[in-house]
């Protein structure tokens, strides 16, 4: 069974700093894609970024970089440079190859001036 | 331009009333999910289609239903609602089940239902 763990129920940043956000899984699928969406009141899943278990390279989207460590299964998001529009909530999902997008139960992200 | 559009973005119903929820894509993809969310949870997977194979979870209430009538279009229906049915309903589209898709899992705005 596939599993995807997000610790943080809440976090708090001040504006221009960085944050991290954890993300570990489980699985036993040799191949996988890790992703990072966010999600504003409004409801809408925004996809962030995006690693696949065979990059050796960890992903990077402007701001968004994911830190990605196979060994230990954790694929953390780390936002540079925070701003208040980043407040939100922020889900880690992984596709196995069933190809079923499963979740985390999220971490809520609040960014303060 | 919206490539996932959902309908309505609103949607009021009474207790054991049926109704039906709309989902449509310009992209062309093979697979259409519809996921629930509820206030401060993660989404679930309800079912999807490939092409016009459904897919339906194990844990799926029967009292949800789904329909394709083409690559553009799905439809959730809810037979029954309960007040328990309450919840953000997330419309999604990929090209295919392969776990490389990496951009190719676009989501709707949701449509939030509310069960009076």
């Amino acid at each position: 069974a596939q599993k995807i763990t997000q610790t943080q129920p809440g976090m708090f940043v001040q504006e221009k700093e960085a944050v991290t956000l954890d993300c570990t899984y489980d699985t036993s699928d040799q191949s996988y894609g890790l992703f990072w969406y966010k999600q504003p009141s409004s409801g809408e899943m925004i996809f962030l970024i995006y690693q696949g278990s065979y990059d050796e390279q960890n992903a990077t989207e402007g701001r968004y970089s994911l830190n990605f460590q196979k060994a230990r299964k954790s694929a953390n998001l780390v936002i540079s440079a925070s701003q208040l529009g980043d407040s939100a909530m922020y889900f880690c999902a992984m596709r196995g190859q069933g190809g079923k997008l499963i979740f985390g139960q999220g971490t809520e992200l609040s960014v303060k001036p | 331009d919206a490539m996932v559009i959902q309908n309505p973005r609103y949607q009021v119903t009474q207790f054991g009333k049926p109704v039906t929820l709309s989902c449509s894509q310009t992209l062309n993809h093979n697979v259409m999910y519809w996921y629930q969310q509820k206030s401060s949870q993660a989404p679930k997977l309800l079912f999807h289609y490939y092409d016009k194979d459904f897919n339906n979870e194990a844990d799926t209430p029967d009292n949800f239903q789904s329909r394709r009538p083409n690559t553009s279009f799905c439809f959730l229906d809810i037979r029954s609602p309960g007040l328990g049915d309450a919840a953000m309903y997330l419309c999604a589209t990929s090209r295919d089940l392969l776990w490389q898709d990496n951009y190719e899992q676009y989501f709707g705005p949701g449509t939030r239902l509310t069960v009076t």
